[in-house]
C-alpha cells in the first residue's frame, strides 16, 4: 500500500524557517517525480513544486521559489520542503504528492500556522 | 499561469441524481486534466486523469471528459459516500494549477 506521512509542522513564528519531511512506503521511492501542495484554511488548492526522482531537477510556484527548497533522500524515501522566512499567508495544511499524471497518492498533511 | 475557473462552487443533489461539475481553462491543455476528491476532514483522493482515464478503484459512475479548455466531472447515480469537494488539476503547464473547487452536498 502506499503511504506518505508527512511531519513538521506546527506554529512558527513570521520570519522564522520550517523543514517539513514526507517519508514514502509501499513503493520505490527513487522511481517517481514527487512534489508538494498545499491547502490554505479557506481550501485553496496551490502547488508548491516538484522535484526529479534522483533530486536533479526542481519546478517551483514562481511566487514561492526564493523562499522554498524541495530536496529528497532516496536512501530513506523521504522528501522534504525547507521553508525560509515565513510568512501569515503561508499557514496551511502540506500535502506531500506522489506525481503520475496528476497526483495518484497523498499524504494526510502537516499543518503549519504561521504567528506571533 | 493558466487558471482554472470551476463551477459550480456548491451543489446539492439528491441520491440517485447525475450531477456535472465544470472547469475552464485560460488556454489550451491538452487533456492534461486531473480530478480530485477531497471528503471532509481527509486528504485528496485521485479519481481521474488524461481527462477521462478512471483511476484504478474509482466507481464507475465517475466519468471525465472535455478537451482543449473545457473539461468536465459527471457523476452519475448520487450516493451519499460522494459527498465532498472536487477539484480540478491542470499538468500541461507550469505552474501546476488547481480549480477552486466544487463542494458537493446531498439534498
Amino acid at each position: 500500500e502506499v503511504q506518505l506521512v508527512e511531519s513538521g509542522g506546527g506554529l512558527v513564528q513570521p520570519g522564522a524557517s520550517l523543514k517539513l519531511s514526507c517519508v514514502a512506503s509501499g513503493f520505490t521511492f527513487s522511481d517517481y517525480w514527487m512534489s508538494w501542495v498545499r491547502q490554505t484554511p479557506g481550501k485553496t488548492m496551490e502547488w508548491i513544486g516538484d522535484i526529479k526522482y534522483d533530486g536533479s531537477y526542481t519546478n517551483y510556484a514562481p511566487s514561492l521559489k526564493n523562499r522554498f527548497t524541495m530536496s529528497r533522500d532516496n536512501a530513506k524515501s523521504t522528501l522534504y520542503l525547507q521553508m525560509s522566512n515565513v510568512r501569515s499567508e503561508d499557514t496551511a495544511t502540506y500535502y506531500c504528492t506522489r506525481v503520475t499524471e496528476g497526483m495518484d497518492a497523498w499524504g494526510q498533511g502537516a499543518s503549519v500556522t504561521v504567528s506571533s | 499561469d493558466i487558471r482554472m475557473t470551476q463551477s459550480p462552487a456548491s451543489l446539492s443533489a439528491s441520491l440517485g441524481e447525475t450531477v456535472n461539475i465544470e472547469c475552464l481553462a485560460s488556454e489550451d491543455i491538452y487533456s492534461d486534466l486531473a480530478w480530485y476528491q477531497q471528503k471532509p476532514g481527509k486528504s485528496p483522493q485521485f479519481l481521474i486523469y488524461n481527462t477521462n482515464s478512471l483511476q484504478n478503484g474509482v466507481p464507475s459512475r465517475f466519468s471525465g471528459s472535455g478537451s482543449g479548455t473545457q473539461y468536465s466531472l459527471k457523476i452519475n447515480s448520487l450516493q451519499s459516500e460522494d459527498v465532498a469537494t472536487y477539484f480540478c488539476q491542470q499538468y500541461n503547464n507550469y505552474p501546476l494549477t488547481f480549480g477552486s473547487g466544487t463542494k458537493l452536498e446531498i439534498k
